[in-house]
């Protein structure tokens, strides 16, 4: 089992260009989760999706932030356009409810 | 809506000494709490977890978690730590019935020689 595979790893791009992260979850995990993480406000929920549907998209910032699920092994978030503020962490999760969840190595963000 | 407290944001102590992690939640319904630790670089790793039977928890390094539900707390202590063990600690709280987790604020674990 690899794990929860995010990539890039890193992600250093300009302010206004579209970044995309991308997620693959465990095998037979039914729930998929996207993080983000800063010094200021810590761990964000930022979406779940149960199934392939989205069921919470409450966490996310702003309308330039976007998530999609297409099948159970692939999930990527989406911002266009980025700004320097949404510079962070991004970490995707999948597990379930008595699991817990098993986090991936996250993707660092960085918009100059 | 659930809510974690993790009081310390960092904790320093001297290796083998013991150390407690502090953590509060605010619901007494009936709830799953889990700790998760992060170290430099990495994602959340799961430490250990409450569902339901004995109170204590235990995890494989020796660290363990007592759920006390009159006082909404588990704590995570160690009777011994290592440099190792340094790390960012994450409190975490799941109302039975949901599937979110709600996540404290973390506590840095700093062990020196």
């Amino acid at each position: 089992d690899a794990g929860v595979i995010q990539s890039p790893r890193h992600e250093v791009t300009e302010m206004g260009q579209e970044v995309t992260l991308r997620c693959k979850p465990i095998s037979g995990h039914d729930y998929l989760f996207w993080y983000r993480q800063t010094m200021m406000r810590g761990l964000e929920l930022l979406i779940y999706f149960n199934n392939n549907v989205p069921i919470d998209d409450s966490g996310m910032p702003e309308d330039r932030f976007s998530a999609k699920m297409p099948n159970a092994s692939f999930s990527t978030l989406k911002i266009q356009p980025s700004e320097p503020r949404d510079s962070a962490v991004y970490f995707c999760a999948s597990g379930g409810r008595t699991h817990g969840y098993t986090f991936g190595s996250g993707t660092r963000l960085t918009v100059v | 809506a659930q809510s974690v407290t993790q009081l310390d944001s960092q904790v320093p102590v001297f290796e083998e000494a013991p150390v407690e992690l502090r953590c509060n939640y605010s619901s007494s319904v009936s709830v799953y709490l889990f700790w998760y630790v992060q170290y430099p670089n990495q994602g959340l790793q799961l430490l250990l977890k409450y569902l339901s039977g004995s109170t204590l928890v235990e995890s494989i390094n020796g660290f363990e978690a007592e759920f006390n539900k009159s006082q909404t707390s588990f704590h995570l202590r160690k009777p011994s730590v290592h440099i190792s063990d340094t790390a960012e600690y994450f409190c975490a709280a799941m109302n039975s019935g949901y599937s979110t987790l709600t996540f404290g604020k973390g506590t840095m674990l700093l062990v020196s020689p």
